[in-house]
C-alpha cells in the first residue's frame, strides 16, 4: 500500500500565486523526493530531501521535511500556467531503495 | 539530469499476445532499474526491482511469471507482460538508478490490450 498521503488532491489557483502541497507517511526514511508529471507522461525529478535536512530550495521551489511529524510540503512561488502538472510525494525508506508514492495533488494554474 | 528512454511509447496489442518493453539509461549505468504501473488519475504502484545480473524482486501481489523481468546490462531492462489481457491495459514507466540516490524515470509506455 502506498504510505505517502499527499494533501490536497486537487488545487487551482491563479497565476502568480503560491502554491503549496503536503505529504505524510508513516514509516522511517533516508529520504523524501518530489516529482512533478504532466498528464500521460514520465515523471520529472524535482527535488531530493535527505532525512536530516528540514528544508531546500531549488529555483522556485521550497520544500520542507519534518522528521518528528512524518511530513513534507513542497511550495511552488509565483506559479506560472505551465507549472500546471499532478506533482507526487516519494519516500525512500530506511530499509531499501524503493520508492513508496504518495496519491499525488493535481495542480492547476489558471492563467 | 540523467536519461532514460523507453520503447515503445505506446502500444496495441490483441488479447493473448506478448508484448516487450524496453527501458534504457542513455548517459550512465544503472544498477537497479525499477518497473512501475500506474492507472488513470491514480498514482505509480511499485511492480518490481531489478538489479543487472541477478532476478527481479517482485512487490506482493505482482505476479512474476505474468510480467517476465530481465535486466542483462547495466544500461538495458525489459518488461514482457505475457498472455496480455484487457485488464493489463495501463501506463508502465521505469525508473534507474546509477549509484546517486535519484532514480531517474522513463518517459513510460501505454498499453493497450484489445
Amino acid at each position: 500500500s502506498q504510505q505517502g498521503e499527499e494533501d490536497p488532491q486537487a488545487l487551482s489557483i491563479q497565476e502568480g500565486e503560491n502554491a503549496t502541497m503536503n505529504c505524510s507517511y508513516k514509516t522511517s526514511i533516508n529520504n523524501l523526493q518530489w516529482y512533478r508529471q504532466n498528464s500521460g507522461r514520465g515523471l520529472v525529478h524535482l527535488i531530493l530531501i535527505r532525512s536530516n535536512e528540514r528544508e531546500k530550495h531549488s529555483g522556485r521551489l521550497r520544500v520542507t521535511l519534518d522528521t518528528s511529524k512524518k511530513s513534507s510540503s513542497l511550495l511552488i512561488t509565483a506559479s506560472r500556467a505551465a507549472d500546471t502538472a499532478s506533482y507526487f510525494c516519494a519516500t525512500e525508506e530506511t530499509s531499501g531503495s524503493r520508492l513508496t508514492f504518495g496519491e499525488g495533488t493535481q495542480l492547476t494554474v489558471n492563467p | 539530469g540523467a536519461v532514460v528512454s523507453q520503447h515503445p511509447s505506446r502500444v496495441i496489442c490483441k488479447s493473448g499476445t506478448s508484448v516487450k518493453i524496453e527501458c534504457r539509461s542513455l548517459d550512465f549505468q544503472a544498477t537497479t532499474m525499477f518497473w512501475y504501473r500506474q492507472f488513470p488519475k491514480k498514482s505509480l504502484m511499485l511492480m518490481a526491482t531489478s538489479n543487472e545480473g541477478s532476478k527481479a524482486t517482485y512487490e506482493q501481489g505482482v505476479e512474476k511469471d505474468k510480467f517476465l523481468i530481465n535486466h542483462a546490462s547495466l544500461t538495458l531492462s525489459t518488461l514482457t507482460v505475457t498472455s496480455a489481457h484487457p485488464e493489463d491495459s495501463s501506463f508502465y514507466i521505469c525508473s534507474a538508478r546509477g549509484l546517486e540516490l535519484t532514480q531517474y524515470f522513463g518517459p513510460g509506455t501505454r498499453l493497450l490490450v484489445l
